[in-house]
């Protein structure tokens, strides 16, 4: 079965600094996707950044990024520049192509120092 | 990418009683799915709802328990029946468009908060 695994319960980081979060897999698939999601206190979730598997490129949104390594299973994120507004819950996410569930990460809490 | 509409945000009930949380979606999608999330925890998925056809439920859910409607493409229930305080949590609702869409991240309700007294 695939898992997704989030080592870090919890995260801070200075605002304008930069912070990476991380998440390790395991599937003995080789087409899937991943996804970062952010939850703020209102419970809305948003997806953050998205990382098709067979792209050796790595994802980039704006201040996101993302450092997927397929053969070790991991793929983190890195938040640059950090505002005030990136706190919250970062969830780490799979889908495996020929499947419609997402597993997900046990999420990490994201704090911003001002 | 789809909006879902979900309602209640959040409710307070009676142990015994039963509560119906709808999700709206402003277009038509293939799936939909119903999650469980205790605050601060991550999400358990509860079900899948296909339009037409039964829901499938994961490991520890039961349609008696957790029964949900899918009438259309744009729509669907999940009813949390004979609540208990053990019921209190967040629940979710998200969806999933063509297969092109879905490959771009599901979309999330802005959940219902159910305290059970």
């Amino acid at each position: 079965a695939q898992t997704v695994t989030q080592s870090q319960p919890e995260m801070s980081v200075q605002e304008a600094e930069t912070v990476t979060l991380s998440c390790t897999y395991d599937t003995s698939e080789s087409d899937y996707y991943l996804f970062w999601y952010k939850q703020p206190p209102s419970r809305q979730m948003i997806l953050v950044i998205r990382q098709e598997a067979y792209k050796q490129q790595n994802a980039t949104e704006n201040r996101f990024s993302v450092n997927f390594q397929k053969a070790a299973k991991s793929f983190s994120l890195k938040i640059s520049d950090s505002q005030l507004g990136d706190a919250a819950m970062y969830f780490c996410a799979y889908r495996y192509k020929g499947a419609q569930k997402l597993v997900f990460g046990q999420g990490t809490r994201l704090t911003i120092n001002p | 990418s789809a909006v879902i509409s979900q309602k209640p945000s959040r409710d307070i009930c009676q142990r015994g009683t039963s509560l119906t949380i709808q999700c709206q979606v402003d277009s038509q999608v293939t799936m939909m799915f119903w999650y469980r999330q205790q605050p601060g925890q991550s999400l358990t998925l509860i079900a899948t709802a296909n339009q037409g056809s039964e829901a499938t439920y994961e490991s520890g859910f039961v349609i008696d328990k957790f029964p949900i409607s899918r009438p259309n493409l744009t729509f669907s229930t999940l009813t949390v029946s004979n609540m208990s305080p053990e019921d209190s949590s967040i629940y979710l609702c998200s969806a999933s468009g063509t297969d092109e869409r879905a490959n771009y991240g599901y979309t999330f309700g802005s959940g219902t908060r159910l305290t059970v007294v």
